[in-house]
């Protein structure tokens, strides 16, 4: 069974682009969940999408929005980026089913740089 | 904020059992404790979860105190491809519930 795949796993971008990243969740999962790491802050969560809708929404500026599709598959976007928007993006998929839990599986995540 | 503790680092010699703490004092009676771990630039990798009871799988096992305000994760013949950092989270199981990640504990496992 394949596991979450992230693309690009690597981008590179200047300040004041814009930038799409894209994760396929594992077969059957209809969750998706984006973080974004960085040395200073640590793991945290951006929002997260079940059934095209976003369900959850971490502290991160309007700038950061995302959507997922009819067939699970969900993108993220970042507007006017800035240096501090360089992180590691990662994408989370989970098959969510009451009293059995809700375990994410991550994929490699891209690596974004912005200069 | 995480709502657990873990120490920031622990070393321990290959072949030898890892025994990784983890305090969650104000856990509530529907959270679960989740243990992940990251290896070096890669995505964090499920270990195993529970509620009360403990759990052993093909990787570790999780001990739960009985009060539940504290875990600890085993890797019972630790591997130097089990050096890593290990996240121990609380939460509940409902939807759309995210994992919040505190700073984790960093495993040296050395030969």
């Amino acid at each position: 069974k394949a596991g979450v795949t992230q693309t690009p796993r690597y981008l590179i971008k200047t300040r004041g682009q814009q930038v799409t990243l894209s994760c396929s969740p594992i077969s059957g999962h209809r969750s998706v969940s984006w973080y974004q790491q960085t040395p200073g802050q640590g793991l945290q969560f951006l929002f997260e999408y079940f059934s095209e809708t976003q369900r959850n929404k971490g502290n991160f500026p309007g700038r950061f929005s995302g959507r997922q599709f009819s067939n699970s598959r969900s993108e993220m976007n970042v507007s006017t980026l800035e240096l501090g928007d360089s992180a590691l993006y990662l994408c989370a998929s989970s098959l969510f089913q009451a009293g059995v839990g809700n375990i994410q599986y991550f994929g490699a995540g891209t690596r974004l740089s912005v200069l | 904020d995480a709502k657990t503790t873990q120490p920031p680092s622990m070393d321990c010699a290959e072949g030898r059992a890892a025994n990784l703490p983890c305090n969650h004092s104000t856990i509530s009676g529907n959270e679960y404790v989740y243990w992940y771990r990251q290896i070096h630039s890669q995505g964090p990798q499920y270990i195993i979860h529970g509620l009360k009871n403990n759990e052993t799988n093909e990787m570790a096992s999780l001990i739960i105190t009985e009060d539940r305000k504290s875990s600890t994760l085993i890797l019972p013949h630790a591997t130097l491809r089990d050096t890593a950092v290990y996240y121990c989270i609380v939460r509940d199981n409902q939807a759309g519930t995210a994992l919040i990640f505190g700073k984790g504990t960093t495993l040296s496992v050395s030969s």
